[in-house]
């Protein structure tokens, strides 16, 4: 059982560069999301997704698309990157039982610069 | 902007001293959690008390909930080197997601 799965786990990009950072999870959750974590500071949400084929803006989304064609998966991808940019992203998937959220599962995390 | 905010920012304590670290909220929640991530690493669950909850333990910690305050508390007992890490608290407000607040950078010197 592998858990939540991302990758790269380190890059660096070009201003003006598009790429796409990949996450998977094989614990068969509804919720998944991703967030990035500047220098001292928490988790700031970007997007997030309740199911296959429904995604949703967080807090930080500008920048930034994603898609969920399937349960497994929820890549997240940046299209004209920026030095702004340059953080610390993780991926996070959880259950959904009802009233609440039940914990998050997080991924170790994929860090970013931005040249 | 962060719907938690930990207090304080940075802790440092001696080995088998207890460390306390308070949150405060801003709406109503269905449930807060606390969270542990260690330096470079992805964050790991430690505890969720639901909004009917007052208080909850688990080993040597013990999280306490005032939703009236719209505050919790999470105390590590008997800390040790290895309970060196950041520590964030997460509310789930909407059903939906987690907001996080900026973390407790705690320090435990052998």
């Amino acid at each position: 059982n592998a858990g939540v799965t991302q990758t790269p786990k380190f890059q660096v990009l070009k201003t003006g560069q598009s790429m796409t950072l990949q996450c998977a999870q094989d614990m068969n959750h509804e919720y998944m999301s991703w967030y990035r974590q500047d220098p001292g500071m928490g988790l700031r949400l970007i997007h997030y997704s309740v199911g296959a084929g429904i995604t949703d803006q967080g807090e930080v989304p500008n920048g930034y698309n994603v898609s969920r064609s399937t349960t497994e998966d929820f890549p997240l991808r940046l299209l004209s990157a920026a030095p702004s940019q340059t953080s610390v992203y993780f991926c996070a998937s959880s259950y959904f039982p009802g009233q609440g959220a039940t914990e998050a599962f997080f991924g170790q995390g994929t860090r970013l610069t931005v040249v | 902007s962060q719907q938690g905010e930990e207090d304080p920012q940075a802790l440092s304590i001696q080995e088998g001293e207890n460390a306390t670290m308070n949150c405060s909220y801003k709406t109503s929640i269905n449930n807060l959690q606390w969270y542990r991530q260690n330096s470079g690493r992805g964050l790991v669950h430690l505890i969720l008390i639901r909004s009917n909850e007052r208080e909850k333990h688990s080993g040597r910690l013990r999280v306490t909930l005032d939703t009236s305050k719209k505050s919790s508390s999470l105390l590590i007992t008997a800390s040790r080197a290895a309970d060196t890490a950041s520590y964030f608290c997460a509310t789930d407000a909407a059903g939906n997601m987690l907001t996080f607040g900026g973390g407790t950078r705690l320090m435990v010197k052998p």
